[in-house]
């Protein structure tokens, strides 16, 4: 069974883009939390999609933010970047009551 | 404020020393208790988890931990670590009707020197 994919591994963005992240899920799982990595802070939840649905969401700005396809793939969107927004996103699948995790897309802004 | 709180942020051992590393959380309500590791350059993976029953939960490579509901503590631990164990470690928590929502504390790197 293929595991969580991210895409693209890396991408360097400049202050004020913005940025979309995609996250495939392991086959036949619908959940879908996304989760923010720094050295600083660790990790930190974003929010989750289940069903097309965003059912919990973390305190970041509005600038953050997703959604979930039918085919429980999800994608996350970052406007108007700021430096402080360098960090690894990572997604995950929840089957089981685990969560699996991706390798992490690694955002730096410039 | 939910939270997770690990102790150690830097824990240098030689091989074959005993491992234990803290986690504290503050968290209301029934919770389900998670140890992740970050091998370098790889994935998260889950070490163990505890939902209920046996408070002391057995994971993978030898690693265990044990749950105290009254200290709201979570620890992990290795009788002897292996220079392989070198990698970050993670407390999480989640509710115990939803794990798609974790807490993380901000882990803890451990090295393993021969």
């Amino acid at each position: 069974k293929a595991g969580v994919t991210q895409t693209p591994r890396y991408l360097i963005k400049t202050r004020g883009q913005q940025v979309t992240l995609s996250c495939s899920p392991i086959s036949g799982h619908r959940s879908v939390s996304w989760y923010q990595q720094t050295p600083g802070q660790g990790l930190q939840f974003l929010f989750e999609y289940f069903s097309e649905t965003q059912r919990n969401k973390g305190n970041f700005p509005g600038r953050f933010s997703g959604r979930q396809f039918s085919n429980s793939r999800s994608e996350m969107n970052v406007s108007t970047l700021e430096l402080g927004d360098s960090a690894l996103y990572l997604c995950a699948s929840s089957g089981r009551n685990e969560q699996f995790f991706g390798p992490g897309t690694r955002l730096t802004v410039l | 404020a939910q939270s997770v709180s690990q102790h150690n942020h830097h824990v240098i051992l030689s091989e074959a020393a005993s491992l234990e590393l803290g986690c504290n959380y503050s968290y209301g309500g029934t919770v389900n208790l998670f140890w992740y590791v970050q091998y370098p350059g790889q994935h998260l993976q889950l070490l163990l988890k505890y939902f209920s029953g046996d408070p002391l939960v057995k994971g993978i490579k030898g690693f265990e931990a044990e749950f105290i509901k009254s200290k709201f503590s979570f620890n992990l631990r290795k009788p002897s670590v292996h220079w392989s164990d070198a990698a970050e470690y993670f407390c999480a928590v989640g509710a115990s009707y939803n794990t798609d929502k974790l807490i993380f504390g901000t882990g803890t790197r451990l090295q393993v020197f021969p």
